[in-house]
């Protein structure tokens, strides 16, 4: 089992909807969930960082986190063609900075 | 204020050379990572940097190595190169805690041939 988990899509989804991005994790003394949004040819840009359970949201993007089902979302209102890229689950369960990251999922938003 | 800075953004290089590599953190950040970014494996964290000690590794080979200076600079270096370490060469800086936002630099991409 993969320490942190994306489908790797495309997710294709229409200019406008809502983006459901979905990441699970295997370690349950994980402390802290990361989303990075990498276009291609570029390097991770970091969009979330969510640390309790529950609703974090910034903008269109809303960080979602459930540690009991070890689950971590992000969703992205008002989808815009911009938003079409990889974006990266990252998870940190230990005492220093090493982040791992999932396969990433790629979004297409159509006109 | 000035982001994570990397050099060089390209190289080429032959098997069986060495290569280093460079990384400028955010001021006021000390605590510098490094990760591989490959099609296959996808990012792959190298090891960190913290007040020049590494506070963490993973699992390369020892060909990989790092250094960090008082300026919180830091460099990596590969030897003997391979075929396979043809890569992005991410660098990501934090503030001192373990749980703090990384902020990636450009990279730098690495071929050898």
């Amino acid at each position: 089992q993969k320490e942190v988990e994306q489908n790797s899509g495309p997710l294709s989804v229409p200019e406008g909807a809502i983006a459901s991005l979905n990441c699970t994790y295997s370690d349950r003394g994980s402390q802290s969930f990361f989303w990075y949004r990498q276009y291609s040819g570029k390097s991770p840009e970091l969009i979330m960082s969510i640390y309790s359970n529950g609703d974090k949201e910034d903008g269109r993007f809303t960080a979602q986190l459930n540690k009991a089902s070890q689950y971590v979302s992000l969703l992205i209102r008002d989808s815009q063609p911009s938003d079409s890229a990889t974006y990266l689950c990252a998870v940190n369960a230990g005492t220093a900075s090493k982040l791992t990251f999932g396969t990433g999922t790629r979004l297409q938003v159509t006109l | 204020k000035a982001g994570v800075t990397q050099t060089p953004r390209y190289l080429i290089k032959t098997r069986g050379q060495q290569v280093t590599l460079s990384c400028s953190p955010i001021s006021g950040h000390r605590s510098v990572s490094w990760y591989q970014q490959t099609p296959g494996q996808g990012l792959q964290f190298l090891f960190e940097y913290f007040s020049e000690t590494q506070r963490n590794k993973g699992n390369f080979p020892g060909r990989f190595s790092g250094r960090q200076f008082s300026n919180s600079r830091s460099e990596m270096n590969v030897s003997t190169l391979e075929l396979g370490d043809s890569a992005l060469y991410l660098c990501a800086s934090s503030l001192a805690g373990a749980h703090q936002e990384q902020f990636f630099g450009p990279g730098t991409r690495l071929t050898v041939l």
